[in-house]
């Protein structure tokens, strides 16, 4: 694995269903980030993960959810999938636990419909 | 609240200079990065000011001012390449709640 790897690729999965978006990081980045992009709306941050073990919400949280087991993996959880839940999901790392000063890094995104 | 502005589409020709402004609004600001995506494709880290001025990277230079809640990012010697979406974020206090602009559309054209 090399830098931020997600998947699956493209998902797409029926309404009331539950779906897992996997991310993995090998760069041992201690904060994560999870965005939904849409068409104008440009990246909305959905959680975020300072290091291990510790997340937060961002501006979009309703309906989904994140866990932190350990560094590399930051797996995102829509519970019950909704068609405005459809969109295109990069997750995201930085090298450190504070401040604004690290680039991110994304992944090739996941692309979701959901019908 | 927070906010940024950019405009959503700007158009110029190759070999020509082309400026993309960003205004943000914001509780507590840190600073500004620009993230260049082609299409298809996932953001890439183009350049971050944490304080006022230039930042020149290659073709590419960022300005920001922090009194006016200003930034913008310069391209220069444009290229076909270049045409891809621009985006603004700024990191707000603690870092972590980053807030992206809705992109700048760039066509270069021959």
């Amino acid at each position: 694995i090399a830098g931020i790897t997600q998947a699956p690729t493209s998902q797409i999965l029926a309404a009331g269903r539950r779906m897992t978006l996997r991310c993995t990081q090998d760069m041992r980045h201690n904060a994560m980030y999870w965005y939904r992009q849409d068409l104008g709306l440009g990246l909305r941050l959905i959680h975020y993960s300072n290091t291990a073990g510790t997340t937060g919400k961002g501006e979009v949280p309703d309906g989904y959810s994140v866990s932190r087991a350990n560094t590399d993996d930051f797996p995102l959880t829509l519970a019950s999938a909704v068609p405005s839940q459809t969109s295109v999901y990069f997750c995201a790392s930085s090298g450190t636990s504070g401040g604004g000063t690290d680039t991110q890094y994304f992944g090739p995104g996941t692309r979701l419909t959901v019908l | 609240g927070q906010s940024l502005e950019q405009p959503s589409e700007v158009t110029a020709v190759e070999g020509a200079i082309v400026q993309i402004n960003c205004t943000y609004q914001t509780s507590g600001f840190y600073g500004l990065s620009w993230y260049q995506q082609h299409d298809g494709g996932a953001p890439t880290f183009l350049s971050y000011n944490a304080l006022d001025g230039l930042e020149e990277t290659g073709r590419f230079s960022s300005f920001l001012s922090r009194s006016d809640s200003y930034g913008y990012l310069l391209l220069q010697e444009l290229q076909m390449k270049d045409s891809a979406s621009y985006f603004c974020a700024v990191f707000n206090t603690g870092g972590f709640k980053t807030i992206f602009g809705a992109g700048t559309r760039l066509f270069v054209k021959a």
